[in-house]
């Protein structure tokens, strides 16, 4: 696709479901990135993929929260058992191997836990 | 990974020029510079990215002076659409990019 794209744009759930977020990089990008933005505040980093691989993933917040990549495509961010507090915009980003400087974001997943 | 900082905020009227200065004293030699532009419900946006000197493209200007412990992302004649948050990196051999709070410009009419 042209860009990165991330699914669905808004998510409400009750506190205490899993969630799912979805992310299709863009072609040829075999890095992937996960952040999120809290109401107001800078971008948080969460996890960051090469191909399926995940090298880093330092900025987990917890062990509710995980992510996978399928090949250098899609990943997936879980969030087990939300909690009011992961109440943010979700967002995810690729970039080529040789750049991870520049970084090209999705629109968000806004969360919102009840 | 290098630290920078910039202004938390600026504001602007429409039709001036908007210089941005962030300092990153500790960059590293192989380090570029990179500034990113995020509006409200987006996600931020690579703008402009630099190594040394000037560089130019249709939306901004970037200025780094020698020592390139700073660089300045000049906004020319801003419009209210300019309003928005920027934010400015450095580094390359990270996989982790950290973003600041960046600057929060507001261009008035």
């Amino acid at each position: 696709g042209a860009g990165v794209s991330q699914s669905p744009s808004n998510k409400v759930t009750e506190k205490g479901k899993d969630v799912e977020l979805r992310c299709d990089p863009i072609s040829g990008h075999t890095a992937l990135y996960w952040y999120r933005q809290s109401l107001g505040q800078g971008l948080e980093f969460l996890i960051y993929f090469q191909g399926n691989s995940a090298p880093d993933k330092s900025g987990l917040p917890s062990d509710r929260f995980s992510a996978e990549r399928t090949g250098e495509s899609v990943s997936t961010l879980t969030i087990q058992r939300t909690q009011q507090e992961d109440s943010a915009v979700y967002l995810c980003a690729s970039s080529l191997a040789t750049r991870p400087d520049t970084q090209y974001f999705g629109p968000g997943t806004r969360l919102t836990v009840l | 990974l290098a630290k920078t900082t910039q202004p938390i905020s600026m504001d602007s009227y429409e039709g001036q020029e908007v210089n941005i200065t962030c300092s990153h004293n500790n960059i590293a030699t192989n380090d570029y510079i990179t500034w990113y532009q995020q509006f409200p419900s987006q996600g931020p946006r690579f703008i402009i990215q630099g190594y040394k000197t000037k560089v130019t493209n249709e939306v901004a200007s970037l200025f780094i002076p020698a020592d390139r412990k700073s660089s300045t992302l000049s906004l020319p004649r801003v419009s209210l659409s300019d309003t928005a948050v920027y934010y400015c990196l450095v580094g390359l051999n990270t996989d982790k990019l950290i973003f600041g709070t960046g600057t929060r410009l507001q261009v008035f009419p």
